[in-house]
């Protein structure tokens, strides 16, 4: 969907780095959400946030930062990326309400080498 | 916790032949929501399912959520190529947690 972007599209960084992956939405929506996908796990949820500067811990937040300063951006950093972290991470959004549809970001595919 | 189980991990298929993907939870669901992924693409919203026993239809796509609310499908039939991709199952315990639960998706392949 256009009204959200996530940047870079594409990241190749080293062990022990750390990188931030950008999450910009035009909706206005309250929940903000990220995921990441890999073979064989499907999509796990890392971190979610219900509005501006209210973040709460998904399945799998471990080595994860978040932060939301503003309700259009939801950036999330790994701190000391490992090769474990190597994955494709999508951002979600949605209305205020569980039974709104998530809308996602095209993803940043992530390798840590 | 919640767990949601969805089966089959992969399917291919011939072209015109029927498909079905499930979803099982361990608990109760208020609702489950349907997604697709293309191959290269991000997950895009298909359908959302609330009542008990409720059956809803997509052109070849038939979505049912059974009647204890603990289970689901999507059946689509006489696949085409447009159909292939990964399905997924999105849902939210009756607890009102906010941490919806993907269930690990179905991957539909087509045989031309």
């Amino acid at each position: 969907d256009a009204g959200i972007t996530q940047s870079p599209r594409y990241k190749i960084t080293e062990t022990g780095r750390q990188v931030t992956l950008m999450c910009h939405q035009t909706w206005s929506h309250s929940y903000m959400f990220w995921y990441r996908q890999d073979l064989g796990h499907g999509l796990r949820l890392i971190y979610y946030s219900a509005a501006a500067d209210i973040t709460d811990k998904g399945e799998v937040p471990d080595g994860y930062v978040v932060s939301r300063s503003k309700t259009e951006n939801f950036p999330l950093t790994l701190e000391s990326a490992t090769r474990s972290q190597t994955s494709v991470y999508f951002c979600a959004s949605r209305e205020t309400g569980y039974n709104s549809p998530l809308h996602f970001g095209n993803g940043t595919r992530l390798t840590v080498t | 916790g919640q767990q949601v189980m969805q089966i089959p991990q992969y399917q291919h298929v011939q072209e015109g032949e029927d498909f079905t993907t499930y979803c099982n939870s361990s608990t109760t669901l208020s609702n489950i929501q349907w997604y697709k992924q293309r191959p290269g693409g991000h997950p895009v919203f298909l359908i959302q399912l609330v009542k008990s026993g409720e059956v809803k239809k997509q052109k070849r796509l038939t979505f049912q959520f059974g009647e204890a609310k603990k289970n689901s499908s999507l059946h689509i039939t006489a696949t085409q190529t447009t159909d292939v991709g990964t399905y997924f199952c999105n849902t939210i315990s009756n607890f009102g947690n906010e941490k919806l639960t993907f269930g690990t998706g179905t991957r539909l392949t087509i045989i031309p």
